[in-house]
Parts: C-alpha cells; structure tokens; sequence
C-alpha cells in the first residue's frame, strides 16, 4: 500500500519564476492538505483540498494556489516565486475533513528560490 | 488564537537516558485534538500518537509515553531508554474539532519542534 508520495523531490528555481508541485495521496484518502516548513521551523499550513474544492486556507497570498483532481491527487502551484518560498513543501492526505483523523505526511518537495 | 510552544529547541542525551519533550498549548475551544509527530532526517513526517481533549488518560506505548495534563495546556512526550535511531526533530501540533457547518476543517498548528540527537 503506497503512502503519500510527492513530485518533484528537490527543484531549483529563481526569482519570479513559477513552481508546479504535485502529490498523490495514500489510497482511499479523498483529502490533502499542503505545508511549508521553512529552515528550522514547523510546518505551516497552506490549504486543504477535498471533493476538489480548497476548504481552508492558512496566511498565505494569492500567488499560492492549488487543485485537486477527481482521482484525489493534488497540485500546488506557487507564481512569482521569492526567496523566501525557498522550503519543503509538504503533502499530507487523510480519509476526510475531520480534526480527529490522522494526516499521512509525504516525503516533501524542497524548493530553492535562487 | 491556536498556539503550540515547544521551548526546548535541541536536546542532547546519551544513549540509555530517559527524555522528556516538552509541549504547551493554546485554544480556546473546548473540543480538541493533539497530535506528536517524528520527522527523521528524510523529511518525513511520522504519526506518533492522537489524543482529544476529552481523554486526560496517559498514554504508554513501548519506549514511548505522554503526559495530558488540560490544567497546564501541556502535552510532554518522554522517551523512556532513548536509542541513537531515536534522534530526530519532534513536532508537537494541535488541531481544533469541526462541529457541523464548521469551515474548520483539520488544519494542523505546530511548534517549533524539538531536535533530539541520541548519542551512544
């Protein structure tokens, strides 16, 4: 039974440039949830996706956004890209919405901003 | 507003040494949910236990235990026997119930973490 797996797992970009990152959640999970975890810092939310549509969002702007697909897989997308985007990105899925489940993390995407 | 506090932000022990990680919280629902997670130098990050906010029972499993206490808003991990594969960072994360119509909807609030390096 694969566990939450993510692509790509290092990228090198720079500045203003626009990153793709995708990740396929454990199977029968139907919910995904993105974090970026700075240098030394804990994870931060970002959104969470279910039935396809973003659920929550934490204090991120606009330039990050997301989708999910009907086959539950998920994209993170971030445009015009800053230094300090530069983190590992984090996917972790779970069997629905509820605070009471368990999230599954992923391997992560780190991302340099150059 | 949701805060998680580990104060501790490395520790050092010898292999065979009892730790304990530290964990304080705020919320101010009354339902809730507190989570510890591993995250070895892979990335990782690894379920380690789930507890409401309802159950104040001490957890035990193996090397492992955790002390609820809701009087403190205190979570702490301790590690009973510490083995050099337990070094790791450790994150303490708490997440807020969903009644119905809720947009809350899991989002996980975590601290800083804890580095725990084993030595033998």
């Amino acid at each position: 039974d694969a566990g939450v797996t993510q692509s790509p797992t290092h990228l090198i970009k720079t500045r203003g440039q626009q990153v793709t990152l995708r990740c396929s959640p454990k199977s029968g999970h139907d919910t995904v949830s993105w974090y970026q975890q700075a240098l030394g810092q804990g994870p931060q939310f970002i959104f969470q996706y279910y039935e396809e549509e973003e659920r929550q969002r934490g204090n991120f702007p606009d330039r990050f956004s997301g989708h999910q697909f009907p086959n539950y897989s998920s994209e993170l997308n971030v445009n015009a890209l800053l230094l300090g985007d530069s983190a590992l990105y984090l996917c972790a899925s779970s069997p629905g919405v509820s605070s009471y489940n368990e999230q599954f993390f992923g391997p992560g995407t780190r991302l340099t901003v150059l | 507003a949701q805060k998680v506090t580990q104060a501790q932000t490395e520790i050092s022990v010898v292999e065979k040494e009892d730790v304990t990680l530290d964990c304080v919280y705020e919320t101010r629902d009354t339902t809730y949910y507190l989570f510890w997670y591993k995250q070895p130098p892979s990335g990782e990050l690894v379920f380690l236990i789930r507890r409401n906010s309802f159950d104040e029972q001490n957890e035990i499993s193996g090397r492992y235990s955790w002390n609820f206490q809701k009087s403190t808003s205190s979570f702490n991990f301790t590690i009973t026997a510490s083995q050099v594969v337990d070094s790791a960072v450790y994150f303490c994360a708490l997440s807020e119930a969903d009644p119905p119509g809720s947009s809350n909807t899991g989002k996980l609030i975590f601290g800083q973490g804890t580095t725990l390096q084993v030595k033998p």
